[in-house]
């Protein structure tokens, strides 16, 4: 089995700025990946980020960006320049492969609030 | 771009009635999941489904709870029985791949139903 801990109950920033949303997790797999959604107030789940635990690269997609920490099970998300649509609820999540059958385990999520 | 679509948006109804919750996945995909996310909670895995049976399911997910694939396009969550605690948010999701292994594809979800059970 797996579990994810989102420690951070609340964040803010300021726009333009940047922030570190924390996240760490365990699995006894050797082949898992990890994503960050993003929940805006309209609840849809929106993929964020993914990671795969194979690759030693730390994933990025345009602002956003991970600090992938196998060792320390540590999965972080970075948000540069952050906009106000960046207000969401955002959830880590891990998928473990070996027999799990698509199963995604989210952390309790980071309400982020971006100000002007 | 396609988009999972979920219907009805809020859904109320009487405790001990049936509900039956709707999804029309990517229609590429053919993996398919459902969640719930209690006001407040994480979000919990359901079920996964695949070739018309289900290949995962949490303990959540007894003797109340069903899904099936009625057709070509929709999934549905069925709840015979519903409980005051079955009050959730419900996501379905779908995928394109198994994620499993060495591959995994991302699971696209929907905006949801809001379930109230009085």
């Amino acid at each position: 089995a797996q579990t994810v801990t989102q420690s951070q109950p609340e964040m803010s920033v300021q726009e333009a700025e940047t922030v570190t949303l924390s996240c760490t997790y365990d699995t006894s797999e050797n082949n898992y990946y990890l994503f960050w959604y993003k929940q805006p107030p309209s609840r849809q789940m929106i993929l964020v980020i993914r990671q795969e635990a194979y690759k030693q690269q730390n994933a990025t997609e345009n602002r956003f960006s991970v600090n992938f920490q196998k060792a320390a099970k540590s999965f972080s998300l970075k948000i540069s320049d952050s906009q106000l649509g960046d207000t969401a609820m955002y959830f880590c999540a891990c998928h473990a492969g070996g027999t799990s059958y698509g199963k995604l385990t989210f952390g309790q999520g980071t309400i982020l609030t971006v100000h002007p | 771009e396609p988009e999972v679509t979920q219907t009805p948006s809020h859904q109320v109804t009487q405790m001990g009635q049936e509900v039956i919750l709707r999804c029309v996945p990517i229609s590429n995909h053919l993996y398919f999941y459902w969640y719930r996310q209690i006001l407040g909670q994480k979000v919990e895995f359901l079920v996964s489904f695949y070739n018309n049976e289900i290949s995962e399911k949490s303990e959540i997910f007894d003797d109340q709870f069903s899904v099936e694939r009625p057709d070509g396009s929709n999934f549905t969550l069925k709840i015979r029985s519903t409980k005051l605690e079955d009050s959730a948010m419900y996501f379905c999701a779908s995928s394109e791949r198994w994620s499993s292994g060495r591959e995994t594809d991302t699971q696209y979800f929907g905006p949801g139903t809001r379930l109230t059970v009085l």
